[in-house]
């Protein structure tokens, strides 16, 4: 009840279309969903968040789709730029248990010049 | 957003000794910390949650007296792994948690990673 499953595993955009990755949870009660970029080497970097009480947030090109009944959300990547091939991970989490993160398996985005 | 580091970025030892990896907050206070491990092409596998002041929580299969945990003030933890082994090689990450709204809102942020080889 505690796994977060995301896909795809890999993902080949040409650059300016549209990356989607999904992610589908389990546990109705986390509170709390970020999206990571991670670039080889490097730590994640948080990219964008949502809560369950909004259904969708945009930063810029980033924007988080959020279903609740359905209990999945999804990253999605407009104008995709080969600067954006990176892993991208999902998570989930819930206050009251630390707030640990509930990782994704990770999905590498190749953007194609 | 704000800023985790992490000290030593790369460190290469010897089978049989110990390395500290320091893992710092810098523009905010972080009562809870995190240590992640990371293999190659793999997601963060955690390993324990840091709370100041208190001893760290260690998740299922994770070695306590191998991996020591301290969190000693808001801004600072620190990871240890002793008696360094070839299978102790990986990338470890920590996290801070900064929270507001009496904790009910959070972020989680990350360090750059510590690249460890054991030879």
């Amino acid at each position: 009840q505690q796994q977060v499953k995301q896909s795809p595993q890999s993902l080949i955009v040409q650059k300016g279309g549209i990356s989607i990755i999904n992610c589908a949870y389990e546990n109705t009660a986390f509170d709390y969903f970020p999206w990571y970029q991670q670039f080889p080497g490097k730590g994640p970097a948080l990219l964008i968040a949502i809560r369950p009480d909004v259904s969708e947030k945009k930063e810029g090109r980033f924007t988080i789709s959020f279903n609740k009944s359905a209990k999945q959300f999804s990253l999605h990547i407009m104008d995709s730029q080969p600067g954006d091939s990176a892993t991208y991970f999902c998570a989930a989490s819930l206050a009251s248990n630390t707030g640990k993160l509930i990782f994704g398996q990770g999905t590498t985005l190749q953007v194609k010049p | 957003g704000a800023v985790v580091s992490q000290h030593p970025s790369r460190v290469i030892c010897k089978s049989g000794t110990s390395v500290k990896i320091e893992c710092r907050s810098l523009d905010f206070q972080a009562t809870t910390m995190f240590w992640y491990r990371q293999f190659p092409k793999q997601s963060l596998m955690l390993m324990a949650t840091s709370n100041e002041g208190s001893k760290a929580t260690y998740e299922q299969g994770v070695e306590k007296d191998k991996f020591l945990i301290n969190h000693a003030s808001l801004t600072l933890s620190t990871l240890t792994v002793t008696s360094a082994h070839p299978e102790d090689s990986s990338f470890y990450i920590c996290s801070a948690r900064r929270t507001w709204e009496r904790a009910l809102l959070y972020e989680q942020y990350f360090g750059p990673g510590t690249r460890l080889t054991v030879t």
